[in-house]
């Protein structure tokens, strides 16, 4: 199983601020990675696919680069709505797997 | 609109079964595959299972293979995971996602509790 490994576990931003999420594969996953956020009570909401490729919707200010085992997801400018956790997300192999997630606090 | 109603979650003792489905309106539901994920309370996402389209491909994870079965109805637009032998640490908020690999859409998730 191919495991992913997020840091840091929690990061705190004041709001303006860039942010920048890392996620380790145990093995090479090439770009097959996805980033997800996930706010309270909701259910997460696709942010980035093929590594680098933004959701539809997506505002600019979100980029993701990486490509085998190191992947980084980059949010230039915080926002209020951007506090959240983030999810790396494998899908070069079976079994899907999800990373530990990021928690983006307010500093 | 899109959207992915998740239902049958509910209080379960250990051993016991329970049958959770997926429904799917807004868009052309046999034309994409369907995953379910589920996230234990205060936890990170774990993926469960994924049936494809006409269901000729399906997996599980290892933590409930033999125990969980998916299947899909493309003419109701639903999706169906049928869980056996449930344990306390299939306790969990149960998604179901649609996309053949990343998650594009979510539903809301049906809370399955399994306690004595």
């Amino acid at each position: 199983e191919i495991v992913l490994t997020q840091s840091p576990a929690t990061l705190s931003v004041s709001p303006g601020e860039r942010a920048t999420l890392s996620c380790r594969a145990s093995q090479s996953v090439s770009s097959h990675l996805a980033w997800y956020q996930q706010k309270p009570g909701q259910a997460p909401r696709l942010l980035m696919h093929d590594a680098s490729t933004r959701a539809a919707g997506l505002p600019p200010t979100f980029s993701g680069s990486g490509s085998g085992t190191d992947f980084t997801l980059t949010i230039s400018s915080l926002q209020s709505e951007d506090f959240a956790v983030y999810y790396c997300q494998q899908y070069h192999d079976w079994p899907l797997t999800f990373g530990g997630g990021t928690k983006v606090e307010i500093k | 609109q899109v959207e992915l109603v998740e239902s049958g979650g509910g209080l379960v003792k250990p051993g016991g079964a329970l049958r959770l489905s997926c429904g799917g309106a807004g868009f052309a539901f046999s034309d994409y595959s369907i995953n379910w994920v589920r996230q234990a309370p205060g936890k990170g996402l774990e993926w469960v299972s994924f049936i494809n389209t006409a269901a000729t491909t399906i997996k599980y994870a290892a933590s409930v293979k033999g125990r969980f079965t998916i299947s899909r109805d493309n003419a109701k637009s639903s999706v169906d995971l049928q869980m056996e032998n449930l344990r306390v640490e299939d306790t969990a908020l149960y998604y179901c996602a649609r996309g053949e690999v990343a998650f594009e859409f979510w539903g809301r998730g049906t809370l399955v509790t399994v306690s004595s």
